[in-house]
C-alpha cells in the first residue's frame, strides 16, 4: 500500500517568488508520482508526472518537481510565481505495477498555494 | 485529447429523491473509469473503481445500494444517490483511463472531469 504526505496545508507566497510545495510518499513497491492543481469548483489538472528516467521532471505553466527516491520525496517548485498560480495542489502516487486496471491514484490531503501582490 | 465531461455540473435536489450524474470520455475509450467524493477543502476520497462491463469495486465504508454505478459502455459511467440525504451533499468527481495491449498507458494516469457539486435539501 501506499500513502502520501504533503506537509503543507497552506503555502502563503508574494507574486514573483519563487515556491515549493513538499510530498513525501510510502511505498514498497515502485512508484509513479503525479502533481495535480485544482482551481475553485473545477476537477483536476495535471501539472507533470514522474513515471521513470529522469528525475527532474519539467510540467506545464513552469512548474517542475524532483524525484528523490532516498528521501522518498516528489516536491514542486516554481521559480516565480502568479496571481493566477493560487490554487489547491495535491500530489498522488500510483503502483508502477500493473493491476490490469485497477491501479489506484492515492492522494495526498492538498496544499493550498496563496499568491499575494 | 483525454477529455473528461461530468453532467450536470451542478444539482439541488430534495431530501429522499435519487440523482444521476454522468461522467464521460470524449476523445477516448475509457475501460476504467474512478468515483472520488471531495468534502470542502479537503482531498479527494476514492468511493470506487469501475471497468467497462463488470460490476464496481467499491472502497471500505461506500455503501453499494446508496451510491449506485454503472460503466456500461467505453464513454460512459454514471453514479446514481439514491434516496439522497443532506449528509451526502458533496462535491463528486470522476476520472477515466484507458488500457492498451502494450500496458497502461502514461504510468496509470487519470483524467478528470470538472466535478458536480450535489446539495441536498
Amino acid at each position: 500500500a501506499q500513502s502520501v504526505t504533503q506537509l503543507d496545508s497552506q503555502v502563503p507566497v508574494f507574486e514573483e517568488a519563487p515556491v515549493e510545495l513538499r510530498c513525501n510518499y510510502s511505498s514498497s513497491v515502485s512508484v509513479y508520482l503525479f502533481w495535480y492543481v485544482q482551481y475553485p469548483n473545477q476537477g483536476l489538472q495535471l501539472l507533470l508526472k514522474y513515471l521513470s528516467g529522469s528525475t527532474l521532471v519539467k510540467g506545464i505553466n513552469g512548474f517542475e518537481a524532483e524525484f528523490n527516491k532516498s528521501q522518498t520525496s516528489f516536491h514542486l517548485r516554481k521559480p516565480s510565481v502568479h496571481i493566477s498560480d493560487t490554487a489547491e495542489y495535491f500530489c498522488a502516487v500510483s503502483s508502477a505495477w500493473d493491476f490490469g486496471g485497477y491501479n489506484k491514484l492515492i492522494f495526498g490531503a492538498g496544499t493550498r498555494l496563496a499568491v499575494h501582490p | 485529447g483525454a477529455v473528461v465531461s461530468q453532467h450536470p455540473s451542478w444539482v439541488i435536489c430534495k431530501s429522499g429523491t435519487s440523482v444521476k450524474i454522468e461522467c464521460r470520455s470524449l476523445d477516448f475509450q475509457a475501460t476504467t473509469m474512478f468515483w472520488y467524493r471531495q468534502f470542502p477543502k479537503q482531498s479527494l476520497m476514492l468511493m470506487a473503481t469501475s471497468n467497462e462491463g463488470s460490476k464496481a469495486t467499491y472502497e471500505q465504508g461506500v455503501e453499494k445500494d446508496k451510491f449506485l454505478i454503472n460503466h456500461a459502455s467505453l464513454t460512459l459511467s454514471t453514479l446514481t444517490v439514491t434516496s439522497a440525504h443532506p449528509e451526502d451533499s458533496s462535491f463528486y468527481i470522476c476520472s477515466a483511463r484507458y488500457y492498451e495491449r502494450e500496458g497502461p498507458v502514461g504510468g496509470h494516469e487519470q483524467f478528470f472531469g470538472p466535478g458536480t457539486r450535489l446539495t441536498v435539501l
